[in-house]
């Protein structure tokens, strides 16, 4: 069965400074992973996703995310932190089967601070 | 930018009495789902549906749930007889064919069962 780890409750940075919010996976065969944000109150919001190719791979708002196959990690990061970053981040494995449900993680609470 | 939009936004109801949950996937998307997440927890997946026919679904899907496409657009959820713990947001997805695609989600209807 597939799972996904995180292992941050809640991650704090100041604005301007490198954020990293982290994801650890676990699945038979090669994964699809995934990243969302959440905002209060709202759905989730696609940032980006690693399917095969470059470990690092870029998204929406300035995030990127490093895959790293021997340590099983997908960990979220941007370079510099912005207050409107604020939100719930789920890292999110896919299963291959044509179904292709999702696994999400149990979500990271990013605060950054002015 | 198309997007998925369920409706209603916030339902509240008795407990045993029945709910429907309406979605509206993006046009072109093939693969449907539901998940649910209980306020500060983690996104649970329900079911997937392709093809006129539930593709998996979790041990959370019981004999109380079920899931219809009515009509070329719609997609709903159906409790039949809702309990309190039934009380959660409930997310509804559409992705388009193909391995690599993501999945884009609506904003979510909290339903509370009182």
């Amino acid at each position: 069965a597939q799972s996904v780890a995180q292992p941050e409750d809640q991650v704090n940075v100041a604005e301007g400074n490198p954020l990293t919010v982290k994801c650890t996976y676990s699945v038979s065969g090669n994964p699809y992973l995934f990243w969302y944000v959440q905002y209060p109150n709202r759905g989730l919001q696609f940032l980006l996703k690693y399917i095969t190719g470059d470990n690092l791979v870029k998204g929406s708002y300035g995030f990127e995310a490093e895959f790293n196959k021997s340590q099983t990690s997908f960990h979220l990061k941007k370079p510099s932190a912005l207050v409107s970053d604020s939100a719930l981040y789920f890292c999110a494995v896919r299963d291959r089967t044509n179904a292709g449900k999702s696994t999400f993680g149990d979500g990271t609470t990013l605060t950054v601070k002015p | 930018e198309p997007e998925v939009t369920q409706t209603p936004s916030h339902q509240v109801t008795q407990m045993g009495q029945e709910v429907i949950l309406r979605c509206v996937p993006i046009s072109n998307h093939l693969y449907f789902y539901w998940y649910r997440q209980i306020l500060g927890q983690k996104v649970e997946f329900l079911v997937s549906f392709y093809n006129n026919e539930i593709s998996e679904k979790s041990e959370i899907f019981d004999d109380q749930f079920s899931v219809e496409r009515p009509d070329g657009s719609n997609f709903t959820l159906k409790i039949r007889s809702t309990k309190l713990e039934d009380s959660a947001m409930y997310f509804c997805a559409s992705r388009k064919t193909g391995q690599y695609t993501e999945a884009f989600f609506g904003q979510g209807t909290r339903l509370t069962v009182v």
